[in-house]
């Protein structure tokens, strides 16, 4: 199975701040990466597919970078709505896994 | 437009079976993978398995084979999952979500979500 790394697992920011948050795959994905990001009692909303594509709807403050093992999801600008909790997911070969999560929270 | 419903909350006992529906509507059924992700209580995501409508064939991840079922009924634009041998690790929420193009190329419409408690 692939392996998928993310970091950090929790970040403290402030809105309007930059953040990245990184995810590692323990073998190449080429870009089978996918971004999620999900808030308490609901279910994860897809923000970024292929590595880098934008999901239709989803504020262009959100980019997605990487190709192979490496890869990155940067907010620019953070908003109020922003903060919640956020997984990578390579879809290169089943089992399709997920990241452990990063939990992104207001200083 | 694009809706996914599940199927209520379930309690059941160690050893017992739940099937959990996805009901789907706005869109060609047959056309899009259906995936199924669980999340036990204060913590991550985990892919269970897919079906594609199309043909009924699906992919388990290696841990469930053996104790998950995967079918679909067309007539409907169903899809369920039926989850044997139940434990209390199994307690979880389970997700359907539609794939929004060919193979985990991102999920786009999920459903509510369905809690499984297994407990004596």
């Amino acid at each position: 199975d692939i392996q998928m790394t993310q970091s950090p697992s929790s970040l403290s920011a402030s809105v309007g701040d930059r953040v990245t948050i990184t995810c590692r795959a323990s073998q190449t994905i080429t870009t089978y990466l996918n971004w999620y990001q999900q808030k308490p009692g609901k279910a994860p909303k897809v923000l970024i597919y292929a590595a880098s594509s934008l999901q239709t709807g989803v504020p262009s403050r959100f980019s997605g970078s990487g190709s192979g093992t490496d890869f990155a999801l940067t907010i620019t600008g953070l908003q109020p709505e922003d903060f919640a909790t956020y997984f990578c997911q390579q879809g290169s070969s089943p089992p399709f896994t997920f990241g452990q999560g990063t939990k992104l929270e207001i200083k | 437009q694009v809706q996914v419903v599940q199927s209520g909350a379930e309690v059941k006992k160690p050893g017992a079976s739940v099937k959990v529906s996805c009901n789907t509507s706005g869109y060609t059924f047959i056309s899009y993978y259906i995936h199924w992700v669980r999340q036990a209580p204060g913590q991550g995501l985990e892919w269970v398995g897919a079906i594609n409508p199309g043909d009924g064939s699906t992919t388990y991840a290696q841990k469930f084979k053996g104790r998950v079922i995967l079918t679909r009924d067309t007539s409907t634009s169903t899809a369920y999952m039926e989850f044997k041998s139940l434990r209390s690790e199994d307690t979880a929420v389970y997700y359907c979500a539609r794939d929004l193009g060919g193979w985990a190329a991102g999920l786009d419409y999920w459903g509510q979500g369905t809690l499984v408690t297994v407990s004596s």
